[in-house]
């Protein structure tokens, strides 16, 4: 029943692998995005899409790239991971509501970089 | 953080009592967004706001844009009620993006 899934749900990577977060969302919504939460931070945007092959940049986008492959699918790569990336990562997908995008989020995904 | 200011920052209540949070905007804002991050981690969208009042069960908010704020209460606060709420207000443009505030930690005590 979930509309935005996320896989993995935790994930352990060391410095200078590559780390691939997959979301997925069943809610036919055009618009995806990706977000981190740290302490102090709240959540940022990382990247974000308004269809299947695009991707733009949000407001922390360096260190990370997306994919939007089809309508239902959006990743997020880190090629080579860092300490500082490690945090808890959130997808989401949004619609037109009154006046705006109502956005929906997924369970998250804990993301650990040794 | 600094767009979006949520107020108090932390917050513990007796079940069965009232209270506000508050989220005061230092940016154009057309529609805002509450959640509530339970302890397993999970955002739940509570209310979407154009300017005006929503309410849903024991919740209630209030989108002002002219004032630039939102508030979001909470009668007869349960034990369930108990987490972090999160506003965020939706940027101007093309981006659809949400800004987030710093989230207000809501401890509901029996």
């Amino acid at each position: 029943e979930a509309a935005v899934t996320q896989s993995p749900r935790n994930k352990v990577a060391v410095t200078g692998g590559k780390v691939t977060l997959s979301c997925n969302q069943t809610n036919n919504h055009n618009n995806m995005y990706w977000y981190r939460q740290d302490t102090g931070h709240g959540l940022r945007l990382i990247h974000y899409s308004y269809g299947a092959g695009s991707t733009e940049k949000g407001d922390i986008p360096d260190g990370y790239k997306a994919s939007r492959p089809s309508q239902e699918n959006f990743s997020l790569i880190l090629e080579l991971a860092t300490p500082s990336q490690t945090s808890v990562y959130f997808c989401a997908s949004g619609d037109a509501g009154l006046g705006g995008w109502e956005q929906y989020f997924g369970p998250g995904t804990r993301l650990t970089v040794l | 953080g600094d767009q979006v200011k949520q107020s108090p920052s932390a917050l513990s209540l007796q079940e069965g009592t009232n209270s506000a949070l508050r989220c005061n905007f230092s940016i154009a804002t057309t529609t805002v967004q509450w959640f509530l991050q339970n302890p397993r981690g999970s955002l739940m969208n509570l209310f979407y706001l154009v300017p005006g009042t929503k309410e849903n069960g024991r919740l209630k908010s209030t989108f002002n844009s002219k004032e630039s704020y939102s508030t979001l209460h909470i009668r007869d606060a349960q034990l369930e009620d108990s987490g972090t709420y999160f506003c965020a207000a939706e940027s101007t443009g093309n981006t659809r993006k949400l800004i987030f505030g710093l989230g207000t930690t809501l401890q509901v005590q029996p």
